[in-house]
């Protein structure tokens, strides 16, 4: 059963880049890599996606290894309105298959 | 921006009555989903719906739920009688053109 890990919890200072990694070792070749984001009572929130090498945007930056097995989630200079649970969730082939959520991790940013 | 649109925010319901949570996806989206999350779990997948029909549901969506588009614009989702354990927050969610899955803000049910 295809699935992805990642760190439980971090902490972090405010102003500093949290860099989260998630494994994601039995992605499949048409498979994009998605980040989301969630604060409390509110819905996932759709952050970041790539498919090799790197992605940048107004949020975030993606980086994804050449063997596409980890993507690392890249938070520049966080602020405490980044106190959130942090999402690269399993999307299966085809673009519009469900997502499959883990518990994600929870970054505290500390002021 | 467009966005997803769910009523109600809060929904309180007695055990065994029948609920309709109300979702409006963005207006040129084709995939539609509902997830809940139980307060202090992940998110759970219970449906997709595509072309007037259901694409996939888990295990969680037996016959006590249904999903319907009634209109072009809405994309509801019924439970028949509600249990203690349906209490928890349910997203909708459409898909945008790059596969990204916007979602709502949420209905919070709580079943007494």
């Amino acid at each position: 059963l295809a699935k992805t890990t990642q760190p439980i919890s971090m902490d972090s200072y405010e102003g500093q880049e949290v860099n989260i990694t998630c494994s994601h070792n039995n992605i499949a070749t048409n498979d994009y890599i998605t980040w989301y984001q969630q604060f409390p009572s509110q819905g996932p929130r759709f952050i970041i996606q790539g498919y090799k090498t790197k992605v940048t945007n107004e949020v975030a930056s993606l980086f994804i290894p050449a063997d596409r097995k980890s993507s690392t989630l890249s938070l520049p200079r966080v602020s405490l309105s980044d106190t959130a649970v942090y999402y690269c969730p399993f999307s299966g082939s085809g673009g519009y298959q469900k997502v499959t959520f883990g518990i994600g991790t929870k970054l505290q940013v500390i002021p | 921006e467009p966005e997803v649109t769910q009523t109600p925010s809060h929904q309180v319901t007695q055990m065994g009555q029948e609920v309709i949570l109300r979702c409006v996806p963005i207006s040129n989206h084709l995939y539609f989903y509902w997830y809940r999350q139980i307060l202090g779990q992940k998110v759970e997948f219970l449906v997709s719906f595509y072309n007037n029909e259901i694409s996939e549901k888990s295990e969680i969506f037996d016959d006590q739920f249904s999903v319907e588009r009634p209109d072009g614009s809405n994309f509801t989702l019924k439970i028949r009688s509600t249990k203690l354990e349906d209490s928890a927050m349910y997203f909708c969610a459409s898909l945008g053109d790059t596969y990204e899955q916007y979602f709502g803000p949420g209905t919070r049910l709580t079943v007494t």
